[in-house]
C-alpha cells in the first residue's frame, strides 16, 4: 500500500514565522503535490513537482514555495505565515502515467497562524 | 479548463436506504473521473475511477458510478448505506497526457441518520 506522511496532524504558529511542513511518499512517485482544504472550497492545489528539483505552481501559489531535493519528499515553506494561511494542508503523490493515475493523500496538517 | 460542480453541499439519508450523490463535469475530450472519500480528520482516499470502456465503475465499500457523457455526469451510487459511510465525498477530473493535476468538486457532505 501506498503510505504519505505528513510530519505534523496539527501545528500552531505564530504570524511572520516562517513555516515548513514535510512529506514522505515510500512509493517511489514521480508526481507530488500539496493542497489546502478550506470548508466550502474543497482542495485548492497550491504546487506540484513531477521529478526531483522540479516545481509548478498550482491555482494559489502566493505566499508559498516548495522543495523537492530528493524524489520521496516534498516540503511546503510558508515564508511568513500569516492569518489566511490557517488551514488544513494535505500532501498527495501519484506515479507518472497520462492523466489517469490516482492521487494518494496523506492524512493532512492542520496548521493554526496565530 | 476542467471544472467539477457537486451541486449538493450536505445530504442527509437514513441508515439502510439508497443513495446517489452528483457530480457534474466540463471537459472537452474523455475524462479521467474520479470519486474519493474523506473520514473527518483523515487525508482523502480513492473510492473508484473511470477512464474509458463500461461506463459503471465498482469502486470499494459497494459504491459505483455511472459515467453519463450525453449529461457530462459522474454520480456515485450505493444501494444501501451503512453508519460508517458518514463523510465528506470529493469528485474530481484529471488532466491527460502527462498532466497529473487533479480538479477537485468542492465536496459533498453525508450524514447517516439511524
Amino acid at each position: 500500500d501506498v503510505k504519505v506522511t505528513q510530519s505534523s496532524r496539527y501545528l500552531v504558529k505564530r504570524t511572520g514565522e516562517k513555516v515548513f511542513l514535510e512529506c514522505v511518499q515510500d512509493m517511489d512517485h514521480e508526481n507530488m503535490f500539496w493542497y489546502r482544504q478550506d470548508p466550502g472550497l474543497g482542495l485548492r492545489l497550491i504546487y506540484f513537482s513531477y521529478d526531483v528539483k522540479m516545481k509548478e505552481k498550482g491555482d494559489i501559489p502566493e505566499g508559498y514555495s516548495v522543495s523537492r531535493e530528493k524524489k520521496e519528499r516534498f516540503s511546503l515553506i510558508l515564508e511568513s505565515a500569516s492569518t489566511n494561511q490557517t488551514s488544513m494542508y494535505l500532501c498527495a503523490s501519484s506515479a507518472a502515467g497520462e492523466g489517469d493515475q490516482p492521487q494518494h493523500f496523506g492524512d493532512g496538517t492542520r496548521l493554526s497562524i496565530l | 479548463a476542467q471544472s467539477v460542480t457537486q451541486p449538493d453541499i450536505h445530504i442527509t439519508v437514513s441508515e439502510g436506504a439508497s443513495l446517489e450523490l452528483r457530480c457534474n463535469y466540463s471537459y472537452g475530450a474523455t475524462p479521467y473521473l474520479f470519486w474519493y472519500v474523506q473520514s473527518p480528520g483523515q487525508g482523502l482516499q480513492l473510492l473508484l475511477k473511470y477512464f474509458s470502456g463500461d461506463t459503471l465503475v465498482q469502486g470499494i465499500k459497494g459504491f459505483e458510478a455511472e459515467f453519463k457523457r450525453s449529461q457530462s455526469s459522474f454520480n456515485l451510487r450505493k444501494p444501501s448505506v451503512h453508519w460508517s459511510d458518514a463523510a465528506e465525498y470529493f469528485c474530481a477530473v484529471g488532466e491527460d497526457f502527462g498532466n497529473e493535476k487533479l480538479t477537485f468538486g468542492t465536496g459533498t457532505r453525508l450524514t447517516i441518520i439511524p
